[in-house]
Formats: C-alpha cells, structure tokens, sequence
C-alpha cells in the first residue's frame, strides 16, 4: 500500500529497557511527525523532521526520548530506559512539503502500541 | 499556545438522528483545521479539513463542517447518522507557519442501531 507504516505493530517491554519504533513514510512525503496517544493526555505532538533535520523536538517529554530519521525517508523514535508512563501508542505522520506557506494535509500511520510492564 | 476544545466526550445517538460535535480553539492567528475519525481498530483518518475559502467544508461520508472566525469554532455536523459512523472524532488545528497539529481530545460517538 501507499500508506505510512510502522513497526512493530505491538510492543512489550520491561521497565528500564530501550526501545526503537519505526515509521515509514509516505513516497515523497518530505515531512514527518510523531505524535503519542494516552489515555490520560490524548494526542500529543513529539517531534517533526523537515528532511533529515528536527526543526522541532518541543513534544519530546524527557532526554529519554530521542528521533532521528535517514535519507529523509524512515524514521526511529527511541526511548531508553522505558517506564511505565511511556505506555500509550506512538504515531507517525507525513505530508507534502509546504505550499504558499501552509501545510498540507498529516496523513496518519496505524501507530505502535507500547507496554511497559 | 495553540489549544483546541472538544465539550462533548461521548455522545450517544440513534439512527437517522443529527449530529453536531463543537469544536473551538484558542488561537489569534490564521489557522488551518482539520476533523480527523478513529473508526475501532483502526488508525486516524481525515474526514475534512479547512484552509481558506468558503467556511463551509464538506468531508467525506456526508460531513461538513462550518468554520466560524469569530466564535474560534469549527463545528462537524452530519444531518443523518449511520451505525457505521461510530468512531472517535478529533478536531485538531494547525497554526500558520507552525508544523504541529494540536489536537482536541476527542469525542467519541456511539450510534445505536
């Protein structure tokens, strides 16, 4: 399909350990968010690529967290040292590059559900 | 801050009947506005969005949604619900120039057949 997807679909994890989550975007899509949905806070902003470059990362809740994104296609969010609070789904968006200074349309990704045990 | 407030936080509906979710947001600017659905088991989608131009915007399965400037509002309304539109609706705003979509936290619809 055409879609952004991402990887694993489901996670598991124990407290304290490190985990990567993966997006791939949409062909030619040169922007690329994360957002997390919790049941205590919705949907929250991350962090967003422009190309390879993270002009802003004021979403990221702790220096746990940290993206970085090649070739300015796929994408890895990573979290060490996991707690418990980081359990929520983690989703990935893309779009077009600007157009007469507004974005374009976010198109979502099916999100990795993380548990932290 | 960009904020976006949805009152409604499940809705029960029959067949047939109208909906209105509300939807406002705080935000002195120009903002594009976006409602995007959660159908269960499934991942966001865009119903309609709202850039510039006409107020009035029309979606996908029959949903429009009014743009009001003044009143920060932007309203999604569907003039007969199906039992298939139960799902999760967010409203969301994105401010000019800012890349990041603040969301509402979302209403969740329920239609009873």
């Amino acid at each position: 399909g055409a879609g952004v997807s991402q990887s694993p679909s489901n996670k598991v994890t124990e407290k304290g350990k490190d985990v990567e989550l993966r997006c791939d975007p949409i062909s030619g899509h040169t922007a690329l968010y994360w957002y997390r949905q919790s049941l205590g806070q919705g949907l929250e902003f991350l962090i967003y690529f422009q190309g390879n470059s993270a002009p802003d990362k004021s979403g990221l809740p702790s220096d746990r967290f940290s993206a970085e994104r090649t070739g300015g296609s796929v994408s890895t969010l990573t979290i060490q040292r996991t707690q418990q609070e980081d359990s929520a789904v983690y989703l990935c968006a893309s779009s077009l590059p600007p157009s007469g200074g507004r974005r374009d349309t976010q198109y979502f990704g099916p999100g990795t559900r993380l548990t932290v045990l | 801050a960009q904020s976006v407030s949805q009152h409604n936080h499940h809705v029960i509906l029959s067949e047939a009947a109208s909906l209105e979710l509300g939807c406002n947001y705080s935000y002195g600017g120009t903002v594009n506005l976006f409602w995007y659905v959660q159908y269960p088991g499934q991942h966001l989608q865009l119903l309609l969005k709202y850039f510039s131009g006409d107020p009035l915007v029309k979606g996908i399965k029959g949903f429009e949604a009014e743009f009001i400037k003044s009143k920060f509002s932007f309203n999604l309304r569907k003039p007969s619900v199906q039992w298939s539109d139960t799902a999760e609706y967010f409203c969301a705003v994105n401010a000019f120039g800012n890349e990041k979509l603040t969301f509402g936290t979302g209403t969740r619809l329920t239609i009873i057949p």
